[in-house]
């Protein structure tokens, strides 16, 4: 089956510019995770949902960046204004439940985003 | 919060050798401890984890050991191919919070020569 896709898969913008990326997660899976990956960084956790609760908003670095999740499935990670500082890949993971928590995230191939 | 350091952050081996990564976490609670395999201009893919409930676990070519008394654990690829050349994380979890949002570790990468 399909696995998680993004879109688009390169975005170069003006500073200033506002910004939306998609992710669309295997279906099924209730769990949708978004990241940051700067170049030689490791992985940097912005926001998680989970089914119908309320989205874990604590690694998003400012309020110029926020995200959505429509209908349990796709989402769209929109960060306004953007700075040149906000250059780096986008990835975005996606899991299911089993047992006692969520297990293996599956990521996209992630979205790089430049800021001139 | 969770904190997981990762070394080394460059890795080079012989085609044949075996590779060692290292990771530490500060986060008692965690429980859950995986490893991502990244190719360049692909999102990481799961090669192995571990729980907290075994020291060890094997697969082919690839083992993970957890030490959870001294907070660390590590990667062991033997064998080394050139294929195995890539960017790897470590990453921790407690998976008994009721969700498993991960810490990883800042990556090494492993270029493996023929």
């Amino acid at each position: 089956g399909a696995g998680v896709s993004q879109s688009p898969s390169n975005k170069v913008t003006e500073k200033g510019k506002d910004v939306e990326l998609r992710c669309d997660p295997i279906s099924g899976h209730t769990a949708l995770y978004w990241y940051r990956q700067s170049l030689g960084q490791g992985l940097e956790f912005l926001i998680y949902f989970q089914g119908n609760s309320a989205p874990d908003k604590s690694g998003l670095p400012s309020d110029r960046f926020s995200a959505e999740r429509t209908g349990g499935s796709v989402s769209t990670l929109t960060i306004q204004r953007t700075q040149q500082e906000d250059s780096a890949v986008y990835l975005c993971a996606s899991s299911s439940k089993l047992g006692e928590g969520y297990n293996e995230q599956f990521f996209g191939p992630g979205t790089r985003l430049t800021v001139l | 919060g969770e904190n997981v350091e990762q070394h080394p952050s460059t890795l080079s081996v012989q085609e044949g050798d075996s590779a060692v990564i290292k990771c530490t976490y500060s986060d008692s609670a965690s429980n859950y401890f995986p490893w991502y395999k990244q190719e360049l201009g692909k999102g990481p893919q799961l090669i192995i984890d571990i729980r907290s409930n075994v020291g060890e676990k094997k697969d082919q070519r690839i083992a993970v050991t957890l030490n959870k008394t001294a907070k660390h654990f590590s990667l062991h690829i033997t064998e080394t191919q050139p294929e195995d050349s890539a960017v790897y994380f470590c990453a921790a979890s407690a998976l008994n919070s009721g969700y498993s949002t991960l810490t990883f570790g800042k990556g090494t990468m492993l270029l493996v020569s023929p």
